[in-house]
């Protein structure tokens, strides 16, 4: 496999329950991201792992827990979500620069679905 | 934090013409502007970025412009085609750097009309 891959592509859960999103990339970058994208806003940064240690929390809700094991691999832990937080989440991965700080090409996972009931 | 407005949010041109869209952006350290394209129920790919050492940079249709006296930065595309209609997202990224992660405007829906 080449690219970002997300899984799963599609997800349904209650608001009690406990689910995990995947993200993997083959690309060998250095930073990793977690992007929220709902209908008529803007794409929301979540969180951005860059040479594995996390550097930017959005102000995001504890309901959302981050892991970064290694570059390759990013996960997002769900727990007791609401309905608002229906909406697609798309994982991305790019290379920075250490010397000069500055960010390469952002390259997208197909996202996950996510629906709260 | 960086704060990016993108306008406007729909934009409907005939098949030929050219669009504009412009994004304004708040943190005047900012030095990188990215455009991303994103196609109905796919990922957002980038078609075209700028560093604030230029004004302008061309690919093909495409072109991007700076003004960083202003804080704003406009996306053009000339001779538009059927293949153009896509949400687009202008981009900045903070002084902070990749540390920062991506700021994204809200999105311009371009529709070109055949």
């Amino acid at each position: 496999e080449t690219g970002v891959t997300q899984t799963p592509r599609h997800l349904v859960m209650g608001m009690t329950n406990k689910k995990s999103l995947k993200c993997e990339q083959h690309l060998g970058h250095n930073a990793m991201y977690w992007y929220k994208q709902s209908a008529k806003k803007p794409l929301e940064l979540m969180f951005v792992y860059n040479f594995k240690e996390q550097t930017e929390n959005n102000s995001v809700p504890s309901r959302f827990s981050p892991e970064c094991p290694n570059s390759s691999h990013l996960f997002l832990h769900l727990h007791t979500l609401q309905p608002e937080d229906s909406a697609l989440y798309l994982c991305a991965s790019s290379q920075d620069q250490v010397e000069t700080g500055h960010t390469g090409e952002l390259f997208f996972g197909e996202g996950s679905r996510l629906t709260v009931l | 934090g960086e704060n990016v407005e993108q306008h406007p949010s729909t934009l409907s041109v005939q098949e030929g013409d050219s669009a504009v869209i412009k994004c304004t952006y708040s943190d005047s350290a900012s030095n990188y502007f990215p455009w991303y394209k994103q196609e109905l129920g796919k990922r957002p790919q980038l078609i075209i970025d700028i560093r604030s050492n230029v004004g302008e940079k061309k690919d093909q249709r495409i072109a991007v412009t700076l003004n960083k006296t202003a804080k704003h930065f406009s996306l053009h595309i000339t001779e538009t085609q059927p293949e153009d209609s896509a949400v687009y997202f202008c981009a900045a990224i903070g002084s902070g750097g990749g540390a920062d992660g991506l700021t994204f405007g809200k999105g311009t829906h371009l529709i070109i009309q055949p």
